[in-house]
């Protein structure tokens, strides 16, 4: 079975400085992916970024950067340069034929 | 641009209630899922479907049914609605795609059972 775990509830970020949020995963598959989606306060879910598991390099989208470690099955999301606008939930997820999503993470930025 | 609509933004209805949450997407998509957000659980999966009349139950099913008479809607349906139902309803279409299945989602709705 696949697993997810966010272990941050909340995160607090100053405006314009970068900030991680955690994620690890557990799997036995050989090929798999992982993936993160924002959900602003309006409830919509926002595809951000993709990493699959064969990918060498860690994927990027923007200011959005999926920081892929295959031996910790970690697979954190590193976001540059925080806007007010990125305050929302963040989930992190797997594929598996379906997905699987963590807890989420509540990102708060400060002006 | 890929649109998911869900009927209803919020919704109240009282136990025992038989209630359908329906959710229709513009982009010809096969697949369409079913999931329910609750808070320190994420998103979990209630039911999918691959095709037209065809559907599988996903990690969750219990209390719940679903219908897919048409590619392009699928609805989900609470037969006796309980307390424990209370949740955010999130829909979602996709496409078969490589190297990944990008789920859309609609805007969700949350239902109140009291």
């Amino acid at each position: 079975a696949q697993k997810i775990t966010q272990t941050q509830p909340g995160m607090f970020v100053q405006e314009k400085e970068a900030v991680t949020l955690d994620c690890t995963y557990d799997t036995s598959d050989q090929s798999y992916g992982l993936f993160w989606y924002k959900q602003p306060s309006s409830g919509e879910m926002i595809f951000l970024i993709y990493q699959g598991s064969y990918d060498e390099q860690n994927a990027t989208e923007g200011r959005y950067s999926l920081n892929f470690q295959k031996a910790r099955k970690s697979a954190n999301l590193v976001i540059s340069a925080s806007q007010l606008g990125d305050s929302a939930m963040y989930f992190c997820g797997i594929t598996g034929g379906k997905l699987i999503f963590g807890q989420g993470t509540e990102l708060s930025v400060k002006p | 641009d890929v649109k998911v609509t869900q009927s209803s933004r919020y919704l109240v209805k009282r136990t025992g209630e038989k209630v359908f949450l329906e959710c229709v997407q513009d982009m010809d998509h096969e697949n369409m899922f079913w999931y329910r957000q609750d808070p320190g659980l994420g998103l979990r999966l209630i039911y999918f479907s691959y095709d037209v009349k065809m559907k599988e139950k996903g990690d969750i099913p219990e209390g719940y049914s679903v219908s897919r008479e048409k590619k392009e809607r699928f609805s989900l349906i609470l037969e006796s609605a309980s307390t424990n139902q209370t949740s955010m309803y999130l829909c979602a279409s996709s496409e078969q795609g490589l190297p990944f299945d990008e789920q859309f989602f609609g805007p969700g709705t949350r239902l109140t059972v009291l």
